[in-house]
């Protein structure tokens, strides 16, 4: 059957380390994957999208990796705040790109 | 601009009562989804729509019916509320998820949280 894995426990590090989430999916050839961040009580918000041709993805602090070998993709806050703490969900799309699947997600919780 | 707007924000229900839950997109997105949130379970593809007058099903179906007569709107009904139910609600929209382009980028409303006795 297709899975999307995430840790399921919580990630503690201290300020100003940097985050490293992971994402595990099998029995999927995704199209591309997304990261997306959610606060307690709100909607998820997308966050950063890799395609399957690409290794590495941007943008200020975050930085995702996608490995279709490994059928993988890290997700890494670097410089990381108190501010970063929340739940971040990857996502992957299928079915002819007419459905995303998210994985249950991981909590993050930055330290002072 | 409100983006995509769910109603209510809370509701109980009795077990077999039926009810619809409301969403609104201003973003003229053709794509619209419904995912429930579980503990544990992560968000879960209920249904979804990529126009007006299309609707497919996504993981999990089963008790719930939807209808898309314009791309503004996409209610989720709940024919039979059962505790399985108990869940968040999220709806979803999109422009660009299904047509290959973008970043298919889903923009969620805030949810909608329904406990069924």
């Amino acid at each position: 059957s297709q899975k999307i894995e995430q840790n399921s426990e919580a990630l503690n590090i201290q300020e100003g380390k940097t985050a490293t989430l992971t994402c595990n999916y099998t029995n999927y050839s995704p199209a591309y994957l997304q990261w997306y961040r959610q606060d307690p009580g709100r909607g998820p918000v997308f966050l950063l999208l890799i395609r399957e041709n690409e290794k590495e993805k941007r943008k200020e602090r975050l930085k995702v990796t996608f490995d279709t070998t490994l059928k993988q993709s890290l997700f890494h806050i670097t410089a990381s705040q108190p501010a970063d703490s929340a739940t971040y969900l990857c996502a992957l799309v299928r079915n002819a790109g007419n459905m995303l699947t998210f994985g249950g997600g991981t909590r993050l919780m930055v330290k002072p | 601009n409100a983006g995509v707007t769910q109603t209510p924000k809370f509701q109980v229900l009795k077990t077999g009562q039926s009810m619809t839950l409301q969403c609104a997109q201003d973003m003229n997105h053709e794509y619209m989804s419904w995912y429930r949130q579980d503990p544990g379970m992560g968000l879960r593809l209920i249904h979804y729509s990529v126009g007006a007058g299309i609707t497919d099903q996504g993981e999990v179906p089963n008790g719930y019916n939807v209808s898309r007569s314009t791309t503004e709107d996409f209610p989720l009904r709940l024919l039979s509320a059962a505790p399985s139910q108990t869940s968040v609600y999220f709806c979803a929209s999109s422009y660009s998820l299904g047509r290959g382009a973008g970043t298919g980028e889903l923009f969620f409303g805030e949810g909608s949280r329904l406990t069924v006795l």
